[in-house]
């Protein structure tokens, strides 16, 4: 069955150092993954995507994510954190581009 | 372009009460998800739809919780006799191709 793992439930940084949030998925196949990120009272917005294709993909904002198969592996990287990045950030896999299946999130806090 | 609209945002009810959630997908998408997501956890699939079709409400708690989506355009999420289990997050979202929109959510409280 296909599930998501976010093993880090609260990360801190100090805002201009890098980040670097994982997300660790179970499927069997190449499956599509997301992240997206979730302010106070918002809904979920999407940072970025990844289809088959090149591992390392780039989304809004300066983040990226890297899909490793042999790791099953998507993790979130940025290489400066800024106080407005203080959120929450879900990671998703979806089988077939049909339902989509999210981790339990990493709260992110900024440090100034 | 509007994005996808829910209502009432916040609602506060009794144990045994019932509640009905609101959502107003974005115009043209043919495919609408219902996620609940309790405080400090990630979203959880209750039930979606493509047009006016119940595509897989297998996570749907059918003894209280009803949805529909009777002209493929809006939807409602009805619970039926709410139980303090079901405080939560209740999120709308909505796409048409590759992408997903999520409304901002209704948050219930089950007192």
């Amino acid at each position: 069955a296909q599930s998501v793992t976010q093993p880090d439930a609260r990360v801190t940084v100090s805002e201009g150092a890098s980040l670097q949030l994982r997300c660790k998925y179970s499927y069997f196949g190449t499956p599509y993954l997301f992240w997206y990120v979730q302010y106070p009272r918002q809904g979920l917005q999407l940072l970025l995507k990844y289809y088959p294709g090149d591992p390392v993909v780039q989304g809004v904002n300066g983040f990226e994510a890297e899909f490793s198969k042999s790791n099953s592996s998507f993790h979130l990287r940025k290489a400066s954190v800024h106080w407005s990045d203080w959120a929450v950030y879900f990671c998703a896999v979806s089988p077939g581009y049909q339902n989509f299946y999210f981790g339990k999130g990493t709260s992110l806090t900024v440090i100034p | 372009e509007a994005g996808v609209t829910q209502s009432p945002r916040y609602a506060v009810l009794q144990e045994g009460q019932a509640v009905s959630f609101w959502c107003d997908p974005i115009s043209g998408h043919d495919t609408l998800y219902w996620y609940q997501q309790p405080r400090d956890q990630g979203p959880q699939l209750l039930v979606y739809f493509r047009d006016e079709a119940v595509i897989d409400n297998s996570q749907l708690p059918s003894d209280r919780f009803s949805a529909v989506r009777p002209k493929g355009t809006n939807s409602t999420l009805k619970i039926q006799s709410a139980k303090q289990g079901d405080t939560a997050t209740y999120l709308c979202a909505s796409r048409q191709t590759a992408e997903v929109f999520f409304g901002k959510g209704t948050r219930l409280t089950v007192v």
